[in-house]
């Protein structure tokens, strides 16, 4: 199935330590996101890929780096986590639609624990 | 993305009764989309208005948008507990689709 897959989908890490999500779509969409879910937040962009090649902070880009890899995947790492960091999180991608809406299509989500 | 505050942050209906949210902005917006989000899900797109005082329907779900384009609203007839989770309705800004999603509306159907 056409989608955004995300993994992994759970991880449990020790403050201090590092670990990559990946993403990866395959709707030849050119723009991709990684957003942050915590309750009562809502959704918070940290990076996005307007197209292969570019990167651009969001809301809360501190503590994270990302990597357009190609135009299907973007990843996102974390390099020391902390407990501040434990949260869900999307990875999507946009792309126009037939009634010409550039619609987001999220991928199933990352739970995140920092301990 | 543009900003829009959206209310209430929190609804709790009996089935059968209606529901409605609302998003308001302080400037004119380009567009605004609609996603629904089920507990311990994701954020699935509903719909997206662009002209002045559009009103789109899907089944028992009505979506406006203001004359001015500053606010929005999502109306839902007769709940039901399959419409249970958080209704977001991020503005646009940019061509290529980068979206600012507030806190939403967290709707509880009570059967």
């Amino acid at each position: 199935n056409a989608g955004v897959t995300q993994t992994p989908k759970f991880q449990v890490l020790k403050t201090g330590q590092s670990m990559t999500l990946q993403c990866a779509q395959d709707m030849n969409h050119n723009s991709m996101y990684w957003y942050r879910q915590d309750p009562g937040m809502g959704l918070r962009l940290i990076y996005y890929s307007a197209s292969e090649g570019t990167t651009d902070k969001g809301e809360v880009p501190n503590g994270y780096n990302v990597s357009r890899l190609n135009k299907r995947e973007f990843s996102l790492r974390l390099e020391s986590a902390a407990p501040s960091q434990t949260s869900v999180y999307f990875c999507a991608s946009s792309g126009l639609q037939v009634s010409g809406a550039n619609v987001l299509t999220f991928g199933a989500g990352s739970r995140l624990t920092v301990l | 993305g543009q900003q829009v505050m959206q209310i209430p942050q929190y609804q709790h209906v009996q089935e059968g009764e209606d529901f409605t949210t609302y998003c308001n902005s302080s400037t004119t917006l380009s567009n605004i989309q609609w996603y629904k989000q089920r507990p311990g899900g994701h954020p699935v797109f509903l719909i997206q208005l662009v002209k002045s005082g559009e009103v789109k329907k899907q089944k028992r779900l009505t979506f406006q948008f203001g004359e001015a384009k500053k606010n929005s609203s999502l109306h839902i007839t007769a709940t039901q507990t399959t419409d249970v989770g958080t209704y977001f309705c991020p503005a646009g800004g940019t061509s290529y689709g980068k979206l600012t999603f507030g806190q939403g509306t967290i709707l509880t159907v009570h059967p």
